[in-house]
């Protein structure tokens, strides 16, 4: 079946850091791949999307790239605020099941002034 | 900008009571689901609505149903509470329920706990 794997945390990271959160996934078919933030006490919000191999989603200055040969879309940003503290969901939905969001784990970045 | 609304935020329950969790949507939006949030899982679908009238069970749907009462609004039941289903629910919905595509929105959760 289809699943997420992204990299433990917590990560902390003081302001201005270079952000790195991995994100490995399996999936049947072709899946589109998301990431969603969830700031303390509040619901998911999508991120970015990348609907097709080498695609990059971007937004608030994150990045990922839809990678198919290592099947990863890793999350990255040049330099990370205080604002930025959250939890990060790595997610897909693949061909073979298109009402269901399988999500990681869940990585709760903390960025200290 | 309401988005998905969901209501109680917050319910404390003695084993074995019931409660009904309400979501509602004013985007217009076809599709709806029901997720718990527990510490170290990720997101786990429990239900969902691909249209008005439909519902069916995601992964772990178990002492647990639903009633999609109209194109708005769709509720979560639970008919004997355990302190297993302590958990975060996000109610969410999506233009279509074939989400390659589209884009889910979610609820700002509920917090439930089961003493």
């Amino acid at each position: 079946g289809d699943s997420v794997t992204q990299m433990e945390g917590p990560v902390t990271l003081s302001e201005e850091a270079f952000l790195t959160i991995n994100c490995t996934y399996t999936a049947t078919g072709y899946p589109s791949l998301f990431w969603y933030v969830q700031y303390p006490g509040e619901g998911l919000q999508l991120l970015l999307k990348a609907t097709k191999a080498d695609d990059k989603g971007s937004n608030k200055g994150f990045e990922a790239t839809y990678r198919k040969e290592t099947t990863s879309f890793h999350l990255e940003k040049g330099s990370v605020q205080v604002s930025d503290s959250a939890v990060y969901f790595c997610a897909l939905i693949s061909g073979g099941s298109n009402y269901k969001l399988t999500f990681g784990k869940g990585t709760l970045l903390t960025v200290n002034p | 900008n309401a988005g998905v609304t969901q209501t109680p935020k917050f319910q404390v329950l003695k084993t074995g009571q019931s409660m009904t969790l309400q979501c509602a949507q004013d985007m217009n939006h076809n599709s709806m689901y029901w997720y718990r949030q527990d510490p170290g899982m990720g997101l786990r679908l429990i239900y969902y609505s691909a249209s008005e009238g439909t519902t069916d069970k995601g992964e772990v749907p178990n002492g647990y149903n639903v009633s999609r009462l109209n194109k708005r609004e769709f509720s979560l039941r639970l008919e004997s509470a355990a302190p297993s289903q302590t958990s975060v629910y996000f109610c969410a919905s999506s233009a279509s329920g074939r989400l390659w595509g589209n884009t889910i929105y979610f609820g700002e959760g509920s917090w439930l706990t089961v003493v």
